[in-house]
């Protein structure tokens, strides 16, 4: 069964580094996404991306943040200059059609640790 | 935008026993309600998901209902086994809106053999 991937699965970082964070949804897939789940909290909406721009984003994708899709499989997650407040883990999803099946599959995620 | 709330945080019950998670919606157009697995460390997964259209689905021992006019839903899991012990998360979206989820704050279930 196909699955998204998320790569690495632990990322450590100094605060005010670079990180970027690799997807590949699943091939045939459409809308894709980034959540982040903050160690003992709920999942939180972040962005959503379609037909190459994003389509909506959440108060806590500021201008630190950007995605892309590079090549036409891998989704990326670029924070620019990391603060303490971003050690989280990252989950990418996606989701192949909204309308009749709107399951969103979600990949391992990526542990972000902000040192 | 909207808001989902999801009691209890946490849940004990004995091995057999049924289990009851409750969330509560605040946007009127969301019309897509998923329950969410996680067990430590590990990625969300879909058990069971309604839409707005209908008011009750089962898939053996997992259930939700929706009431939209109350704006709540349950997760309702019966005969409980060990391996359900994890966390669940209620969610809402607006499938017309771009489908991003808001994620209720979790219910630690914890199925005592």
């Amino acid at each position: 069964e196909p699955e998204v991937t998320q790569t690495p699965s632990h990322q450590v970082t100094q605060m005010g580094q670079e990180v970027i964070l690799r997807c590949v949804p699943i091939s045939n897939h459409l809308y894709f996404y980034w959540y982040r789940q903050i160690l003992g909290q709920k999942v939180e909406f972040l962005v959503s991306f379609y037909n190459n721009e994003i389509s909506e984003k959440s108060e806590i994708f500021d201008d630190q943040f950007s995605v892309e899709r590079p090549d036409g499989s891998n989704f990326t997650l670029k924070i620019r200059s990391t603060k303490l407040e971003d050690s989280a883990m990252y989950f990418c999803a996606s989701i192949s059609f909204i309308g009749i099946n709107n399951e969103q599959f979600f990949g391992p995620g990526t542990r972000l640790t902000v040192l | 935008g909207e808001n989902v709330e999801q009691h209890p945080s946490t849940l004990s019950v004995q091995e057999g026993d049924s289990a009851v998670i409750k969330c509560t919606y605040s946007d009127s157009a969301s019309n897509y309600f998923p329950w969410y697995k996680q067990e430590l460390g590990k990625r969300p997964q879909l058990i069971i998901d309604i839409r707005s259209n209908v008011g009750e689905k089962k898939d053996q021992r997992i259930a939700v209902t929706l009431n939209k006019t109350a704006k709540h839903f349950s997760l309702h899991i019966t005969e409980t086994q060990p391996e359900d012990s994890a966390v669940y998360f209620c969610a809402a979206s607006n499938t017309n809106a771009g489908n991003m989820l808001t994620f209720g704050g979790g219910t630690r279930l914890m199925v005592k053999p």
